[in-house]
């Protein structure tokens, strides 16, 4: 049974460009979670996706946004790219439904990106 | 104000035996969750444990434990019988209403297990 995949694992950016990540949930679940880690620090929210449609959204400019697709997987874009935005983006799912108490969040490995 | 504090930013253990991470948290809400995760090397965050705040009884799971200490808002994590496989970085999260994806991670403990 395949947990949550993402790609790509590494990849360098210059500032100023856009990138795309992907994330395919783990099978049965349907509910998507981004967070940005910085190095030497904990996750942050940057948002869920349930129902292909934006449902939480923690403290991130508009340079970052979202897809969810019918078939649950999530794409994170982010424009404008800039030095601090080096870190690891993590792809979180839950479900079926959205999370709620003790509902558990199961994380992928990641896509480390790094701006120059 | 930080949410959820981790105090200590790394910790040594020799293998074999039990090792506490510590974990104060703060909200005004009733009803929260406080969750444990484990990140390796390889990045990927592993579900460890999961206290709810109406939880009577401290939860377990296996060689882990939370001894969870509502007056004080800690939730400690406790591991017991370490193994060489344990060291990794640990980090202590809170999910407060309204129930979602978000969870607020503290900055981690770095776990170091000595044969």
């Amino acid at each position: 049974d395949a947990g949550v995949t993402q790609s790509p694992t590494h990849l360098i950016k210059t500032r100023g460009q856009q990138v795309t990540l992907r994330c395919s949930p783990k099978s049965g679940h349907d509910t998507v979670s981004w967070y940005q880690q910085a190095l030497g620090q904990g996750p942050q929210f940057i948002f869920q996706y349930y129902e292909e449609e934006e449902r939480q959204r923690g403290n991130f400019p508009d340079r970052f946004s979202g897809h969810q697709f019918p078939n649950y997987s999530s794409e994170l874009n982010v424009n404008a790219l800039l030095l601090g935005d080096s870190a690891l983006y993590l792809c979180a799912s839950s479900g079926p439904g959205q999370p709620s108490g003790a509902n558990v969040l199961t994380f992928g490995a990641g896509s480390r990106l790094t701006v120059l | 104000a930080q949410k959820i504090t981790q105090t200590q930013p790394g910790m040594f253990v020799q293998e074999k035996e039990a090792v506490t991470l510590d974990c104060t948290y703060d909200t005004s809400d009733p009803s929260y969750g406080l969750f444990w995760y484990k990140q390796p090397s390889s990045g990927e965050m592993i579900f460890l444990i999961y206290q709810g705040s109406y939880d009577q009884q401290n939860a377990t799971e296996g060689r882990y434990s939370l001894n969870f200490q509502k007056a004080r808002k800690s939730a400690n994590l406790v591991i017991s019988a370490s193994q060489l496989g344990d060291s990794a970085m640990y980090f202590c999260a809170m999910r407060e209403p309204p129930f979602g994806g978000k969870l607020i991670f503290g900055q981690g403990t770095e776990l170091s297990v000595k044969p």
